[in-house]
């Protein structure tokens, strides 16, 4: 089974709108970390948020939130008020409490449209 | 910028050949991470390293292998290329293993096979 699912391969949205990235995961460790990055045009993986399994509330970094609904295994990202600057690739991550690789799926392509 | 430093950015070279990238990891991180890209396959990992020694192993090839040296850094070699190696290649680092701790990437090295 994959451990990162991401099934939107390709996401539009309106600048100054927010959207939602999906993430599920899965895992039978009860300790883990789910991360996202950002891939833009030029290559570089940009780490932006952060959640673990025991954190009791949702991961916060400027306009990014993650929407972490541990019982449906669920960590998606949240991009508010959504800049051109945010088109780019987003990679949903998992490091499991004792396992040592990152396990990533195969990224949404988010476009923001002007 | 990540504080993870990849070198050269840009490769192209004939199959059949040998190539060394380099890493050099954020200061105080004892993990290395090394992750090939291509556009078929996603984000694969390769093989990490923890402070000198191989702590995992994933898709890599025989034709590859990888180090970390005393001073952290770490290089991996490809050799024999063949143009599918074409690729983006990843190096992250994380100050340990483990769920809870982010990975930070660096700019990668695009390969290139001709």
């Amino acid at each position: 089974a994959q451990k990162i699912t991401q099934t939107q391969p390709g996401m539009f949205v309106q600048e100054k709108e927010a959207v939602t990235l999906d993430c599920t995961y899965d895992t039978s460790d009860p300790s883990y970390g789910l991360f996202w990055y950002k891939q833009p045009s030029s290559g570089e993986m940009i780490f932006l948020i952060y959640q673990g399994s025991y954190d009791q509330q949702n991961a916060t970094e400027g306009r990014y939130s993650l929407n972490f609904q541990k019982a449906r295994k669920s960590a998606n990202l949240v991009i508010s008020a959504s800049q051109l600057g945010d088109s780019a690739m987003y990679f949903c991550a998992m490091r499991e409490g004792r396992g040592n690789q990152f396990y990533f799926g195969t990224g949404t392509s988010l476009t923001v449209i002007p | 910028d990540s504080g993870v430093t990849q070198t050269p950015k840009h490769l192209i070279t004939a199959t059949g050949q040998r190539v060394t990238l380099r890493c050099s990891p954020r200061s105080g991180d004892l993990s290395v991470y090394w992750y090939q890209q291509s556009l078929d396959q996603g984000l694969q990992f390769l093989i990490q390293y923890y402070n000198g020694e191989e702590r995992a192993k994933g898709n890599i090839l025989e034709r590859f292998s990888a180090q970390q040296f005393p001073d952290l850094h770490s290089e991996l070699n490809l050799s024999s290329l063949e143009l599918g190696d074409s690729a983006l290649y990843f190096c992250a680092s994380s100050r340990e293993t483990g769920g809870r701790t982010e990975a930070f990437f660096g700019q990668g090295t695009r390969l290139t096979v001709v």
